[in-house]
């Protein structure tokens, strides 16, 4: 079965501008989270959505924000970028919650790299 | 605010020779898990650990929750150098919000 899709994989933006990245989590699949990766921060959890409703949320400012529609794609927007929020963006899926996986596994994608200058 | 460190942040073994990592948290955890991040790949998710004094092992891999679920380690028998990469403990916090620890860099000389 199809794994974890991110769209797109590369992008540039100019500070200011916002960003939209997509994640079409594996089929069947009802939780969808949203991390960021940078060399200097490390893994970051942004926030996750089960079933259309945002579960949890990490220590970002309200810029960033996401959504999850009913087939369980899932959206994250970045508004007035900034230069630090250049980083690799990682979605994760799985069919429960991963607020407590329970002997279930939660899938990767490749994530999105955004460069913002 | 919520801390988990991990320690070492490097760390370079002999093929053969065994590997662990520690994370300890600042507050007490209601779960943490594990990943596996190979270089220019993303995080694979290796387990979830829940109850208090919790050990799991994974082949060569064993992993533990201290008894205060304040602590965990991962702990990697005779390595090998499919173990190369770096692994990232992430604790839940009582209020459902998710810290990583730094991450620890292996690598094995063959």
């Amino acid at each position: 079965k199809a794994g974890v899709t991110q769209t797109p994989r590369y992008l540039i933006k100019t500070r200011g501008q916002q960003v939209t990245l997509s994640c079409s989590p594996i089929s069947g699949h009802r939780s969808v989270s949203w991390y960021q990766q940078t060399p200097g921060q490390g893994l970051q959890f942004l926030f996750e959505y089960f079933s259309e409703t945002q579960r949890n949320k990490g220590n970002f400012p309200g810029r960033f924000s996401g959504r999850q529609f009913s087939n369980s794609r899932s959206e994250m927007n970045v508004s007035t970028l900034e230069l630090g929020d250049s980083a690799l963006y990682l979605c994760a899926s799985s069919l429960v919650s991963q607020q407590d996986v329970s002997g279930n596994t939660i899938y990767f994608g490749e994530g999105s790299w955004l460069t913002v200058v | 605010g919520q801390q988990v460190m991990q320690i070492p942040q490097y760390q370079h073994v002999q093929e053969g020779e065994d590997f662990t990592t520690y994370c300890n948290s600042s507050t007490t955890l209601s779960n943490i898990q594990w990943y596996k991040q190979r270089p220019g790949g993303h995080p694979v998710f290796l387990i979830q650990l829940v109850k208090s004094g919790e050990v799991k092992k994974q082949k060569r891999l064993t992993f533990q929750f201290g008894e205060a679920k304040k602590n965990s380690s991962l702990h990697i028998t005779a390595t090998q150098t499919t173990d190369v990469g770096t692994y990232f403990c992430a604790g839940r916090s009582n209020t459902g919000k998710l810290i990583f620890g730094q991450g620890t860099t292996l690598q094995v000389k063959p």
